[in-house]
């Protein structure tokens, strides 16, 4: 059974351009979560999606930032005209279902602004 | 504000010295808190859940426990291979379920 993938694993952008971070849930699993680790900082959470719906995104910056989780595919983390302190490492979680529940991680996609 | 708090932020031990990671919170109401480990550029890895006071895991050389204030995961005769760095995080009755993380403790293990 494949755990959470991400892809890509590094990113490097420069000022003012788009970066699009993947996240695909272990099999049978609905729910994801984004965090952001920044360095020396812990995890942070970004946002919480079922298929198709955000169900908390009080974690996200307001301008900038979205995320999608479509009905087919991957979970999207959509980062607009990208700044050097969005540099950090982000990390997407699963979960078969929402409650006191393990959340299991995928490897993290390390995004680099120059 | 749900709170978690790790000490040390690092702790540097020699092979077969026993020793305990400590994790305080300060949350509305625990649903359950986790500890995971993770390795230098890699993902966190699911260690234990503990729901309630007074609650052990165990796993190998890893065991934690839980306290109304504080969780504490003890490590016996450590081996350089348990080098990591760990997490802890709770999941609180408030709002819906994501983790508040704490600043994780670096662990070295020197052969």
């Amino acid at each position: 059974n494949a755990g959470v993938m991400q892809n890509p694993r590094h990113l490097v952008r420069r000022r003012g351009q788009e970066a699009r971070l993947r996240c695909s849930p272990m099999k049978g699993h609905s729910h994801v979560y984004w965090y952001r680790q920044l360095p020396e900082e812990g995890l942070k959470f970004m946002v919480y999606l079922q298929k198709e719906n955000i169900i908390d995104e009080s974690g996200m910056p307001k301008e900038r930032f979205s995320a999608e989780f479509p009905k087919e595919g991957p979970s999207i983390l959509r980062i607009q005209q990208v700044v050097r302190g969005d540099s950090a490492a982000y990390f997407c979680a699963s979960s078969p279902r929402a409650g006191i529940n393990e959340q299991f991680f995928g490897p993290g996609t390390r995004l680099t602004v120059l | 504000e749900d709170q978690v708090t790790q000490s040390p932020e690092a702790l540097r031990l020699q092979e077969g010295e026993s020793s305990s990671l400590n994790c305080s919170y300060t949350v509305s109401g625990l649903r359950g808190l986790f500890w995971y480990r993770q390795d230098p550029g890699k993902g966190p890895e699911f260690l234990f859940t503990l729901y309630s006071a007074g609650e052990e895991k165990e796993k190998e050389r890893l065991k934690a426990t839980l306290t109304k204030k504080e969780s504490f995961l003890h490590i016996t005769a450590p081996k350089p291979e348990d080098s990591a760095t760990y997490l802890c995080a709770v999941q609180t009755n408030s709002g819906n379920t994501p983790l508040v993380f704490g600043k994780g403790t670096r662990l070295s293990v020197i052969a």
